[in-house]
């Protein structure tokens, strides 16, 4: 098991860039959750869905966009980066909603837009 | 709007010291309170508390939830170099999304 896999681990992107963050994981998970951390901030969530072809905003959602075609992968979409999404990005899931069943991390994926 | 807040935000104790983190959180419609230990990179599942009361156990760590004052505490005891890390709370709520709030973290150092 490889549990929950983010690609790519890090990433510099120009301003105005796009790009997708992929995340898998092989548990069988009906949720999922994609976070930022940032220092002194703690952990955000940017995105969430709770089963395939789903999705939902969380507490920072702006300029970001989510996919979940597939019950295993959950990407997280850059459309035009800015300097503010400068970041390290996670992503989790879980089987079953929040408060029920803890959630699994991915490794994390180090964004830096220039 | 939920909140979390942990305290203090970092602490150095020596090797075989016994330590506290805490814990508060104001949310809506409480679901479950969890602690997680992150090092360098994802964060590791240590508890989930749903219960007023109950000590939850493993090793030399433990923690326990008080839901009609609103917090939880973390205690280590004989504390290793290894327990050095970032220890995050965070709470699920039935008030919006699904996903946690986190506090800002308790970074622990252990000196030998």
């Amino acid at each position: 098991n490889a549990g929950v896999t983010q690609t790519p681990k890090f990433r510099v992107l120009k301003t105005g860039q796009s790009m997708t963050l992929l995340c898998a994981q092989d548990m069988n998970h009906e949720y999922m959750y994609w976070y930022r951390q940032d220092p002194g901030m703690g952990l955000r969530l940017i995105h969430y869905s709770v089963g395939e072809g789903t999705t939902a905003k969380g507490e920072v959602p702006d300029g970001y966009n989510v996919s979940r075609l597939k019950k295993q992968n959950f990407l997280l979409g850059l459309e035009s980066a800015a300097p503010s999404q400068t970041s390290v990005y996670f992503c989790a899931s879980s089987y079953s909603r929040q408060g029920a069943a803890e959630q699994y991390f991915g490794p994390g994926t180090r964004l830096t837009v220039t | 709007e939920d909140k979390v807040v942990q305290s203090p935000l970092s602490l150095v104790v020596h090797e075989g010291d016994t330590v506290t983190l805490n814990c508060s959180y104001e949310v809506t419609n409480f679901r479950s309170l969890l602690w997680y230990k992150q090092e360098k990179k994802a964060p590791t599942f240590l508890f989930m508390l749903t219960s007023s009361g109950i000590e939850k156990k493993s090793g030399r760590l433990s923690s326990i939830l008080d839901k009609k004052e609103l917090f939880s505490i973390l205690n280590i005891t004989a504390t290793q170099t290894g327990d050095s890390a970032v220890y995050l709370c965070a709470v699920g709520s039935g008030g919006g999304a699904d996903g946690l709030t986190f506090g800002k973290g308790t970074h622990l150092i252990i000196q030998p």
